[in-house]
């Protein structure tokens, strides 16, 4: 079955260390991948998205992911992270240009002072 | 420009009793999608409507879950008779319907059904 998964529950970093957020997805054909965040009460945001081109996405908020096709993955990265970073991520795929978002199971990110 | 709005933000009903959410999408978005997220696990979609048109409803949980687009504007999802495993956060998303394109979420409703 085609999904995307998201290894970690929690990812716990300190402010001003890198932070990663895990995805992987095994989908046939070629993926188009995204992620989003929820902040509290507050609805999903769309962070950034791979269709096709580089590999390396850069985003909003200086996120970025690299779509890494042999090793099935589209991690979530940024290179500082900040307190106001903490909130709930989801990776996604669709299986053609329109229609539905198949979610992850969604990673809550903490960053401490 | 208006993002999609979602009323009511929470709402709290018995076991049995009707419940109807709304969603406004994006001006000129004409694809609409609900979603759906129980506690702790993934968003699954629910349907997704071109215009008034259902597109797909293959995620719709059974025949108590109803959902209508009138004239291809606001749409509505009406549960009845609610049941507790109903609870949950309703997402709806809107998109202009471009290949590629973003599908852009509200803030979701939260049901609780006791």
């Amino acid at each position: 079955a085609q999904s995307v998964a998201q290894p970690e529950d929690q990812v716990n970093v300190a402010e001003g260390n890198p932070l990663t957020v895990k995805c992987t997805y095994s989908v046939s054909g070629n993926p188009y991948l995204f992620w989003y965040v929820q902040y509290p009460n507050r609805g999903l945001q769309f962070l950034l998205k791979y269709i096709t081109g580089d590999n390396l996405v850069k985003g909003s908020y200086g996120f970025e992911a690299e779509f890494n096709k042999s090793q099935t993955s589209f991690h979530l990265k940024k290179p500082s992270a900040l307190v106001s970073d903490s909130a709930l991520y989801f990776c996604a795929y669709r299986g053609s240009t329109l229609g539905r978002l198949y979610f992850g199971r969604g990673t809550q990110l903490t960053v401490w002072p | 420009e208006a993002g999609v709005t979602q009323f009511p933000s929470h709402s709290v009903i018995e076991k049995g009793q009707t419940v109807t959410l709304r969603c406004d999408p994006i001006s000129g978005h004409d694809n609409l999608y609900w979603y759906r997220r129980v506690m702790g696990k993934e968003i699954k979609f629910l349907l997704h409507f071109v215009k008034e048109s259902k597109q797909d409803e293959s995620g719709m949980p059974n025949n108590r879950f109803l959902a209508e687009r009138t004239g291809g504007t606001y749409s509505t999802l009406k549960v009845q008779p609610a049941e507790l495993e109903d609870s949950g956060v309703y997402f709806c998303a809107s998109s202009p319907g471009l290949p590629g394109d973003i599908q852009y979420f509200g803030a979701g409703t939260r049901l609780s059904v006791l």
